[in-house]
C-alpha cells in the first residue's frame, strides 16, 4: 500500500509571499487531515475533510490559510501571505473512516521556513 | 476541545532499560487512544493504540496501560534499544469524530 504523498519536502520563502502544499492520500481513504507541527511541539490540527467536504476548520487561520480537496482525493493547503510564525512542518494524514481514528497515516510532511 | 498533557519532555535510558512516558487527557471519548513514534524528517507513525474499555495492551516490547478513572494512559517500552530513540507522541480522540489531539512529545534517547 502506497503511503501518503506530500510535496514539496522543503520550502523556503520570504514573509508576505504565498506558498502551497500538496497531498495525495492513501487510495480509498475518505478522510484527510492537515496538521501543523512547530519544532519541538506536537502536531496541531488545521483542517479535516471528509471526501471533498470540510468537517472541521475551526483551528485554521482563515485570514491567511486556505485548503481544498477537489474530487475527494488530492488536497492543497495554501498560505497567503506567510508570516514568520508559520515556519513549521505541515503534515497531511488520511484515514479510511471518519468514525474512528485507527489507521490514521501521516505523510513525511513539508518543512516550511519563512525568512 | 480535548487537552492532552504528556510527560516527561525528554528521557534518557540505558540499553535494556524500561522507558515510561505518561499522558493525561481531559475528555472521555470512545475511540482509540494511540501512541505515535516520529523519527527526524519523517511523519509520525502509529506505534500502538488502545480502546478505553481495555486496561492494558501489549505488542512486543511496547505496552499501553490505560486508567480511565484517572484519565491517564502510559507507554512502556521494555528492553529499550538504541533504535527506539525517537520522539513519541500520545494522542487523544475528540469527543466526536475521528480527530486526534496530540501531546507535546517526549524525546527518547536510548544509550548503547
Amino acid at each position: 500500500e502506497a503511503g501518503v504523498a506530500q510535496s514539496p519536502r522543503y520550502k523556503i520563502i520570504e514573509k508576505r509571499q504565498s506558498v502551497a502544499f500538496w497531498c495525495n492520500p492513501i487510495s480509498g481513504h475518505a478522510t484527510l487531515y492537515w496538521y501543523q507541527q512547530i519544532l519541538g511541539q506536537g502536531p496541531k490540527l488545521l483542517i479535516q475533510f471528509q471526501n471533498n467536504g470540510v468537517v472541521d476548520d475551526s483551528q485554521l487561520p482563515k485570514d491567511r490559510f486556505s485548503a481544498e480537496r477537489l474530487k475527494g482525493v488530492d488536497s492543497t493547503l495554501k498560505i497567503q501571505p506567510a508570516k514568520l510564525e508559520d515556519s513549521a512542518v505541515y503534515l497531511c494524514a488520511s484515514s479510511w473512516s471518519d468514525r474512528g481514528n485507527y489507521g490514521y497515516t501521516f505523510g513525511s510532511g513539508t518543512r516550511l521556513t519563512v525568512v | 476541545q480535548q487537552q492532552v498533557k504528556q510527560s516527561p519532555q525528554s528521557l534518557i535510558v540505558q540499553k535494556g532499560g524500561i522507558s515510561i512516558i505518561n499522558c493525561a487527557y481531559e475528555n472521555t471519548a470512545f475511540d482509540y487512544f494511540p501512541w505515535y513514534q516520529q523519527f527526524p524528517g519523517k511523519g509520525p507513525a502509529l506505534l500502538i493504540a488502545i480502546r478505553p474499555d481495555v486496561s492494558e495492551k501489549k505488542e512486543g516490547r511496547f505496552t499501553i496501560s490505560f486508567n480511565k478513572s484517572a484519565k491517564q494512559f502510559s507507554l512502556h517500552i521494555m528492553d529499550s534499544q538504541p533504535g527506539d530513540s525517537a520522539t513519541y507522541f500520545c494522542a487523544a480522540p475528540q469527543t466526536s469524530g475521528s480527530r486526534l489531539t496530540f501531546g507535546e512529545g517526549t524525546q527518547l534517547t536510548v544509550n548503547p
